[in-house]
């Protein structure tokens, strides 16, 4: 099945810095989602982007399906941000399993 | 009002126990699936559901079986409960089946004494 990388595994930020997380797959999709797992166990949609690039705030993520990989950007970071991102994709042809990286676990200190 | 619940949301019981997870959602989605979270906070699709019909069965021990009434619920029993289902498990559902955007429910923490 597809494989799903996500870089860094760990991330340690001071308030008000930025940041980018990584989301690297294997084969071609037809579904690229980010999330954000909150210190309390939610898993909160960020983005729906098999492809482009989409902002939301402090937040945006571009997927290049071309060459495989999908970023997300933390700008302005607050304490609220900390928690595990979560990339999952679907790939194109074959089981249509949404797959989840191991994803990126963030923590965002005042 | 929430789109995707799932009861109950904490669950403590005994080796050996039978127990169910129940899931709900009203967004009018035609697909619906369970994933397990486990300790390493790695989620992995256990099942998948499309219009009440099974479409993904993952290697899952058949101690584990999904039962979907109606396209809007799809319930989790699990037979003879082990140690190592303890775990958080979540609901979620999309629409047109997997490439359409997943949502979760708040998931149920299942501990297995």
């Amino acid at each position: 099945g597809i494989q799903v990388e996500q870089s860094p595994p760990d991330l340690i930020l001071q308030e008000g810095a930025n940041s980018t997380l990584r989301c690297n797959f294997s084969d071609s999709v037809n579904n690229l989602q980010w999330f954000h797992q909150n210190p309390w166990g939610q898993l909160i949609n960020l983005f729906y982007i098999p492809s482009g690039t989409k902002q939301n705030g402090r937040l945006s993520a571009t997927t290049v399906a071309t060459e495989r990989y999908s970023l997300l950007y933390i700008s302005s970071s607050q304490t609220t941000d900390s928690g595990v991102y979560f990339c999952a994709v679907v790939a194109s042809g074959g089981s249509y399993i949404p797959t989840f990286g191991r994803g990126t676990s963030l923590i965002v200190h005042p | 009002d929430t789109a995707v619940s799932q009861t109950p949301k904490y669950l403590v019981t005994q080796m050996g126990n039978d127990k169910s997870i129940k899931c709900e959602q009203n967004l009018g989605h035609d697909t619906m699936y369970w994933y397990k979270q486990d300790s390493k906070k790695f989620l992995k699709i256990m099942f998948s559901y499309n219009n009440k019909e099974l479409i993904i069965n993952e290697t899952v021990p058949n101690r584990f079986s999904p039962k979907s009434p109606d396209k809007a619920h799809l319930n989790l029993h699990i037979n003879s409960l082990e140690l190592g289902d303890s775990a958080v498990y979540f609901c979620a559902s999309s629409q047109q089946g997997p490439v359409g955007e997943l949502f979760f429910g708040e998931g149920s923490r299942l501990t297995v004494l």
